[in-house]
């Protein structure tokens, strides 16, 4: 089933902070975060894991909460390379990943 | 870089007709999973292989169908081809037969346009 992210697309200034949110129905093993910049391929960002685990980039932060099935990528004083699409995948332990329709972050100086 | 390879970037054909879609993923790595991107569309999963076995299948179409060869490359073959099918189709590979715990590598993608 598919993930829901919100907000579905956000603006920000240089500098602001933002919040994006993808949530499941179905109780998960993990969620992944990948950007995908206009006509590029996605790239990895971050997995979170079931019990806490985290792997990922230094720079971004995000957090999963289990009970809820919801996970939450932070972007913190953005930049004007943090503008793409921003998926969360979620996978249910040995299954496919399945990706949310995304988040499209704009940030303008 | 993400140490993927896709061939060819881009691909113009005409409804009705085969194509063939190329992918090799990075070294070391044994999962290959293939995506379709349509327009402001998110990532679908098609079908995914591990070393050389299918591993699992999403909404991949009759139409659709996939291999992983003994050198680990993938080919996606798209037959009877229709408008429809127009879209950026990635493959992306990864060390792990299932998602858990580990990333995925995406190619740089096929851009196919069906007229």
């Amino acid at each position: 089933q598919q993930p829901v992210q919100s907000p579905q697309a956000v603006i920000l200034r240089e500098g602001e902070d933002a919040v994006i949110n993808c949530s499941s129905s179905k109780a998960l093993y993990s969620v992944h975060w990948y950007r995908q910049k206009h006509g590029e391929a996605p790239v990895f960002l971050m997995i979170l894991l079931k019990g806490g685990e985290q792997k990922g980039h230094d720079k971004i932060s995000a957090s999963f909460n289990e009970k809820k099935q919801q996970s939450s990528l932070y972007l913190t004083a953005s930049q004007l390379s943090y503008s793409g699409t921003y998926f969360c995948g979620t996978e249910r332990g040995n299954t496919p990943l399945v990706f949310g329709k995304g988040t499209r972050l704009s940030v303008i100086a | 870089d993400s140490g993927v390879t896709q061939t060819p970037k881009h691909l113009i054909t005409a409804t009705g007709q085969r194509v063939t879609l190329r992918c090799s993923p990075r070294s070391g790595d044994l999962s290959v999973y293939w995506y379709q991107q349509s327009l402001d569309q998110g990532l679908q999963f098609l079908i995914q292989y591990y070393n050389g076995e299918e591993r699992a299948k999403g909404n991949i179409l009759e139409r659709f169908s996939a291999q992983q060869f003994p050198d680990l490359h993938s080919e996606l073959n798209l037959s009877s081809l229709e408008l429809g099918d127009s879209a950026l189709y990635f493959c992306a590979s990864s060390v792990s037969p299932s998602g858990s715990g580990y990333e995925q590598y995406f190619g740089p993608g096929t851009r196919l346009t069906v007229t």
